[in-house]
């Protein structure tokens, strides 16, 4: 149980365009998403907490009009880079709590990699 | 927010050695501490998780233990297996059920 899923697992785009990623929960329910990066041999960095219905809160330094994040249903959760630049290049992964539970508990997907030529 | 120490960055045990990695917290409301393996271009998987009403936790080869006044916890791998090398970070919850994880560590286990 608990799996999460993302799509694309890759894509490469060229700078100034847009690129949508996914987040699904396939066998659960999640109230909350969140979004991190990972750059090359480093940590994960929180970008946003998205919660179902409502507006995602962002993490200092992070910009929400360049990241738009889109929560419609319990099992899906969208990131848009918009006006993509070389620097967003970076490993994007989502990660999702179980509804209904005081758990913190976080399940992650595989990850996108982002190229940006 | 909730700032996570990891060390060391990266520790090199012999197969069938001990490996423990250590973390130190600074908010003293985090209630939750889970530890996360990564292979290389793969998801974080979470290997054991502690609740801060509990000292210790045990799952096979892997433990946990928390000192909340110290504000630490620490992985412990016993009986250490050429598949257990990977990255490992820990992490504490904080505000609004998020997690600030640690910088991570690299656990090489020579066969």
């Amino acid at each position: 149980g608990a799996v999460v899923s993302q799509h694309p697992s890759w894509v490469i785009c060229k700078s100034g365009t847009s690129v949508k990623i996914e987040c699904r929960s396939l066998d659960f329910q999640a109230t909350t998403m969140f979004w991190y990066r990972q750059f090359p041999k480093q940590s994960l960095m929180l970008m946003a907490t998205s919660n179902e219905g409502s507006k995602a809160t962002y993490e200092q330094g992070v910009e929400k009009d360049k990241f738009l994040i889109n929560h419609a249903s319990l099992t899906l959760s969208t990131l848009t880079v918009t006006s993509a630049h070389p620097e967003d290049s970076s490993f994007y992964i989502c990660s999702a709590s179980l509804h209904g539970t005081v758990s913190y508990e976080q399940y992650f997907g595989p990850g996108t990699r982002l190229t940006v030529t | 927010g909730e700032n996570v120490e990891q060390h060391p960055s990266t520790l090199s045990v012999q197969e069938g050695d001990s490996a423990v990695i250590k973390c130190t917290y600074s908010d003293s409301a985090s209630n939750y501490f889970p530890w996360y393996k990564q292979e290389l271009g793969k998801r974080p998987q979470l290997i054991i998780d502690i609740r801060s009403n509990v000292g210790e936790k045990k799952d096979q080869r892997i433990a946990v233990t928390l000192n909340k006044t110290a504000k630490h916890f620490s992985l412990h791998i016993t009986e250490t297996q050429p598949e257990d090398s990977a990255v490992y970070f820990c992490a504490a919850s904080y505000g609004n059920n998020r997690l600030a994880f640690g910088k991570g560590n690299q656990v090489v286990v020579i066969p």
